[in-house]
């Protein structure tokens, strides 16, 4: 199980950080990758990007300068970190175990999501 | 960029198809997700045609040259919901613009 937590508010200009608890699973198992999607509200699905415990992390190249993903200390958790945000970063951000073998990718399972409205 | 028709409309019982094309799906594996109204998307296809465990039978996928088809058989009214295809281009996923499927 996937479940997403952090602040449902967060001003312009200022960063934006997400945590993914991860149970019944392992971030270190590198079978997998973790990785964060947005949704603005009624709109379609973005990545955001996806990280290997000990490995390589891919990002969305149009958010590459603005985004950070990271293990916690507690390999437990991995986090998201969205610099310098505006209006156009609310969304509704999900956590998911990602798959990635050759050509071969899915997401699955997913949390259950959060919503982040960017505000002043 | 990954396209999928808008929106699609089928009667209860019926047959329906959702395309996906794509530059190079044909050297790519495809899978879907479909997501409710308030829920987190689920897989129900991947490696374009494997349905994961739980998935009823009535969800198949096919691609055939740049386009891939998840095809919902004898549909029902749970099967209303949006449908994204998404893929793995080397170093990034892309996902479809999304479905809207409406059983009516």
């Amino acid at each position: 199980q996937l479940q997403e937590s952090g602040p449902g508010l967060v001003r312009p200009s200022e960063t934006l950080s997400l945590t993914c608890s991860v149970s019944g699973d392992s971030i270190t198992d590198t079978s997998y990758y973790w990785g964060w999607i947005r949704q603005p509200p009624g709109k379609g699905l973005e990545w955001l990007g996806s990280l290997l415990y000990g490995g390589i992390t891919y990002y969305n190249p149009s958010l590459r300068s603005r985004l950070s993903i990271s293990v916690d200390a507690s390999r437990t958790h991995f986090s998201l970190r969205l610099t310098s945000v505006t209006a156009a970063d609310t969304s509704i951000y999900y956590c998911a175990r990602h798959k990635i073998f050759g050509v071969d990718s899915y997401f699955d399972p997913w949390g259950q999501g959060t919503l982040v409205t960017v505000s002043s | 960029e990954l396209t999928q028709p808008p929106s699609l409309t089928v009667s209860p019982g019926q047959t329906v198809s959702v395309t996906c094309s794509g530059d190079e799906l044909e050297n790519k594996f495809v899978c879907w997700y479909q997501q409710k109204p308030g829920q987190s998307p689920v897989l129900v296809i991947y490696q374009d045609s494997e349905r994961p465990s739980g998935i009823p039978e009535r969800f198949s996928g096919s691609i055939s040259g740049n386009t891939a088809t998840l095809t919902i058989s004898g549909t029902q009214a749970v099967d209303e919901a949006d449908y994204y295809c998404q893929a793995w281009h080397s170093t990034f996923v892309v996902f479809g613009g999304g479905t809207k499927l409406t059983v009516l």
